[in-house]
């Protein structure tokens, strides 16, 4: 079966510039979720997916950072403006029935 | 707040060894926890997991040892192996794991030949 799939991989930009990540769930695969991870630490959900609709974006900061998720498949993620703090991994995971499947992640850069 | 505790931060053991990995969590509704293994440029993956029902399980060289009155569980790695170097992370969830994932820190384990 064909995993979680990101894009790009790795992306490097300004500070105040915006960037947006793709992410290509495991087929059937009702959950998603984005998680951050900075260097050196475990990663931390910023926002989870049911379908289409949201089920805890508790962490996401809100007035930079925006998901969404069409037709209950594909997502992006995107951060407008970035701040230097935003450097990190950002991953992609899809569950069916609780065991999370992660994507290669998404390195950001922000310099 | 951080709801599991993950200790050491880094482990070097020789081949052969075992390695050992402790977590510790606050939220006594978790009722799923996995251990996922992350090698450098990957996604973590899932590498064994246990519900509170058991206080041990085994899959081939990685066992989870789980005390539910502590509110600890721990990975064990017998007989380790280089390619067994990777960052482990232990985390917890809610509703059989239907829940988002809450992730420990994550320990870097050296497998010395």
């Amino acid at each position: 079966e064909a995993g979680v799939a990101q894009s790009p991989r790795y992306k490097i930009i300004e500070k105040r510039q915006s960037v947006a990540f793709w992410c290509n769930p495991i087929s059937g695969h009702a959950t998603l979720y984005w998680y951050q991870q900075i260097l050196g630490q475990g990663p931390k959900l910023l926002i989870q997916f049911q379908n289409n609709g949201v089920v805890d974006d508790s962490q996401l900061p809100k007035d930079r950072f925006s998901a969404e998720r069409l037709k209950g498949v594909d997502s992006t993620l995107k951060i407008q403006p970035a701040k230097l703090e935003d450097s990190a991994v950002y991953l992609c995971a899809s569950s069916f029935y609780g065991e999370a499947f992660f994507g290669q992640g998404t390195r950001l850069t922000v310099v | 707040q951080q709801q599991v505790k993950q200790s050491p931060q880094s482990l070097i053991v020789q081949k052969g060894g075992i390695s050992i990995i402790n977590c510790a969590y606050e939220n006594t509704a978790f009722d799923y926890f996995p251990w996922y293994q992350q090698f450098p440029g990957k996604g973590p993956a899932l590498l064994i997991a246990i519900r509170p029902d058991v206080s041990e399980k085994k899959e081939g060289r990685f066992t989870i040892s789980f005390n539910k009155s502590a509110k600890q569980f721990s990975l064990h790695i017998m007989d380790s192996q280089p390619g067994d170097s990777a960052t482990y992370f232990c985390a917890a969830s809610k509703d059989s794991g239907y829940s988002t994932l809450t992730f420990g820190k994550g320990t870097m384990l050296l497998v010395s030949p």
